[in-house]
């Protein structure tokens, strides 16, 4: 199975500063990645896929970028509304295998 | 607009077998692949399995063969997902999906089946 490694676990931000959240492939995995966005008692929603591309209706501060094993996930200019634990998942093999999450919060 | 609505909360007692459904609308519900996902104690995501409505082909987690039976009705647009002899490691909160069409990310999810296992 492929390994997603997801980091920090946990982060706390000031609003208007920009986060990155890191996810490492245990092997090449081509781009297929997607990052998921889950508010608390809420199902996950989909921010990005292939690595870079924003689904529909996202917001622009939100980006993705990477390649082969390294993939990130950037929020420019945190708003209040962005609390929430962040998934990364790929879909190169299966089983398709999500990262651990990281919860964003507040300072 | 795509919705994807699931039954409700179960309470089942241990080494029984729960049933939980996943009525999709807004698309054409025989050309996507439904996917499966379990999230225990708000903790992370597994992926279980995935069905394809038209022709009824399924890919399972080799972690879930044994444990969850994925089928759909093609007259309802409805997906199930059955799982079985229940232990309370199977405790969680379930989501079904719908995966874009030529790619196996999740779209959208429907709003999830908490799955409760006491006696």
């Amino acid at each position: 199975d492929i390994r997603m490694t997801q980091s920090p676990a946990s982060l706390s931000a000031s609003l208007g500063e920009t986060v990155n959240i890191e996810c490492l492939a245990s092997e090449d995995i081509y781009s297929d990645l997607a990052w998921y966005q889950q508010k608390p008692g809420k199902s996950p929603q989909l921010l990005i896929y292939n690595a870079n591309s924003l689904q529909n209706g996202v917001p622009s501060r939100f980006s993705g970028s990477g390649s082969g094993t390294q993939y990130s996930l950037k929020i420019n200019s945190l708003q209040s509304e962005d609390v929430a634990t962040y998934f990364c998942q790929q879909y190169n093999n299966y089983p398709l295998t999500f990262g651990s999450g990281t919860k964003l919060e507040i300072k | 607009q795509v919705k994807l609505l699931q039954s409700g909360a179960a309470l089942v007692k241990p080494g029984a077998s729960v049933k939980m459904s996943c009525k999709a609308s807004g698309y054409t519900f025989t050309d996507y692949w439904v996917s499966w996902v379990k999230q225990s104690h708000g903790k992370s995501l597994e992926w279980i399995g995935e069905i394809y409505p038209n022709s009824g082909a399924t890919n399972f987690n080799e972690k879930f063969k044994g444990k969850a039976t994925l089928t759909v009705d093609k007259s309802t647009s409805t997906a199930y997902m059955e799982l079985s002899r229940l232990t309370s490691e199977d405790s969680a909160i379930y989501y079904c999906t719908k995966e874009e069409e030529y790619n196996n990310y999740n779209d959208y999810w429907g709003q999830g089946v908490m799955v409760t296992v006491s006696s």
